[in-house]
């Protein structure tokens, strides 16, 4: 079966640094793109990035470029969400996602359960 | 940036259609993917390619685009169906990770 498992609630200070991750299992890691999505309390989805394990080319929304860092480990099919400076705003629900790709676009097709980032004085 | 348009609320009632819309400028060359996220929970993959259906989603569950409009269709809608729905896709120069805004699909 095709999992991804992603890493417990964070309760987090503005200012702290903050690494999240995302296990995938039942499938080749390396060959498939992987990436965040943001879901701040009440709203909708926000494409944050991927990462091609493979290789490690990294691509980034505008609105995320310079936000955050993702990143992989290959040899424990791992991939990471990281803040150098939590701010109240990054308050959120972030899932990752397996990517899908074709001539034609991306898609996702595995998520992760998610992880909630709270970001409170 | 490229926008996908939804929109928020669509209403039925059970054993009605459902079709839920998204409209965008490169729909006609890029795929569309449709999500269900339920109250708390993670997005689940419904339509993958405008109009392929990923194993175990029941068969209720459709699609399909025509120029820049692809449409999610719900044939005999279910009270377990309620749930926000997102479509994505990926802009005309190949940015992947646009996401329309959402619907609201209230089945009652």
């Amino acid at each position: 079966e095709v999992q991804l498992v992603q890493s417990g609630a964070e309760v987090k200070k503005p200012g702290e640094s903050l690494k999240i991750s995302c296990k995938g299992s039942g499938y080749s890691f390396t060959n498939y793109w992987i990436g965040w999505v943001r879901q701040m309390p009440g709203t909708g989805l926000e494409w944050m990035g991927i990462i091609y394990p493979g290789d490690s080319n990294t691509r980034y929304s505008p609105s995320f470029q310079g936000q955050v860092t993702i990143s992989v480990d290959k040899s424990i099919s791992t991939a990471y969400l990281q803040w150098s400076s939590l701010k109240a705003s990054d308050t959120a629900m972030y899932y990752c996602a397996r990517h899908i790709y074709s001539y034609f676009g991306y898609g996702m097709d595995v998520w992760g359960q998610g992880t909630t980032v709270t970001v409170s004085s | 940036s490229y926008e996908l348009t939804q929109p928020p609320s669509v209403s039925v009632s059970p054993g009605q259609t459902a079709r839920i819309t998204c409209s965008g400028d490169a729909l006609p060359k890029k795929y569309a993917y449709w999500y269900q996220q339920k109250s708390g929970q993670a997005p689940v993959l419904v339509i993958h390619e405008d109009n392929k259906r990923p194993s175990g989603i029941p068969e209720r569950f459709s699609g399909s685009s025509s120029g820049t409009m692809a449409t999610l269709t719900i044939s005999g809608a279910q009270v377990e169906d309620e749930a926000d729905y997102y479509c994505s896709s990926t802009d005309s120069s190949g940015n992947p990770g646009v996401f329309g805004g959402g619907t609201k699909l209230t089945v009652l």
